[in-house]
């Protein structure tokens, strides 16, 4: 069965990067679209991108444009996401998600990590 | 950007009873591109509804869904107590895919 299991829980500081793992099974890895979506406490889900592990393509939203790179190794079916210069407001649960649809990033997300809490505080 | 609201904020109910669930949308979904997902704390978001009335995988027919340009509703015809939980509506027909605020459904 299709999984996605993320990396653990991290505090950081203001200024500081955070890089989240979120690594897959159960599915062909290179062939789907890789979402990031964040929720910070009492606000609703946001989506931040999506990354394709076949090609390393990428999108981003407008809003984190400069500070969110999403990277793949496809040899231990992984992705990954930094956010560079951590704010107090980027204190969320970060979640990974898997586009159902191959051959473009339809926004869809069928399958979704279980979400890691990233605490930015100094 | 596509903004969208979700009415009632809480549902209060018991098991057995009717859920009705509302999506509102500040401009029209392209494409029927709406879909429905289920949260509970500690768990992953779950897809139930996709295509404004399509089921996912493995969700049973008391989920379903309906609407059409900018006003969409989620329906349980029949609350299980494994019901209880956060439901988000969210767009996915233009560029920026936007999510609704919730709607928390609770055991009244």
């Amino acid at each position: 069965q299709v999984q996605l299991v993320q990396s653990g829980a991290a505090v950081k500081k203001p200024g500081a990067s955070v890089r989240v793992s979120c690594m897959t099974s159960g599915y062909t890895f290179s062939g789907y679209y890789l979402h990031w979506v964040r929720q910070a406490p009492g606000q609703r889900l946001e989506w931040m991108g999506w990354f394709h592990p076949n090609n390393g393509a990428t999108k981003t939203a407008q809003r984190f444009q400069g500070r969110l790179t999403m990277t793949g190794d496809t040899s231990v079916a992984t992705v990954y996401m930094e956010l560079t210069g951590l704010r107090f407001d980027d204190t969320a649960v970060y979640y990974c998600a898997r586009d159902p649809h191959s051959a473009l990033a339809l926004g869809l997300l069928d399958y979704w990590g279980h979400g890691t809490l990233i605490t930015v505080s100094s | 950007e596509i903004v969208l609201t979700q009415s009632p904020g809480t549902l209060s109910l018991s098991p057995g009873e009717r859920a009705t669930l509302s999506c509102r949308a500040s401009q029209s979904v392209n494409g029927r591109y709406l879909a429905w997902y289920q949260h509970k704390p500690g768990q992953a978001p779950r897809l139930l509804i996709y295509g404004v009335s399509s089921r996912a995988t493995g969700i049973p027919d008391r989920f379903s869904g309906s609407g059409s340009g900018t006003d969409f509703t989620l329906t349980i015809s029949s609350l299980e107590p494994e019901d209880f939980a956060v439901y988000y509506c969210q767009q996915y027909g233009s560029s920026l895919f936007t999510f609704g605020p919730g709607t928390k459904v609770d055991i009244k």
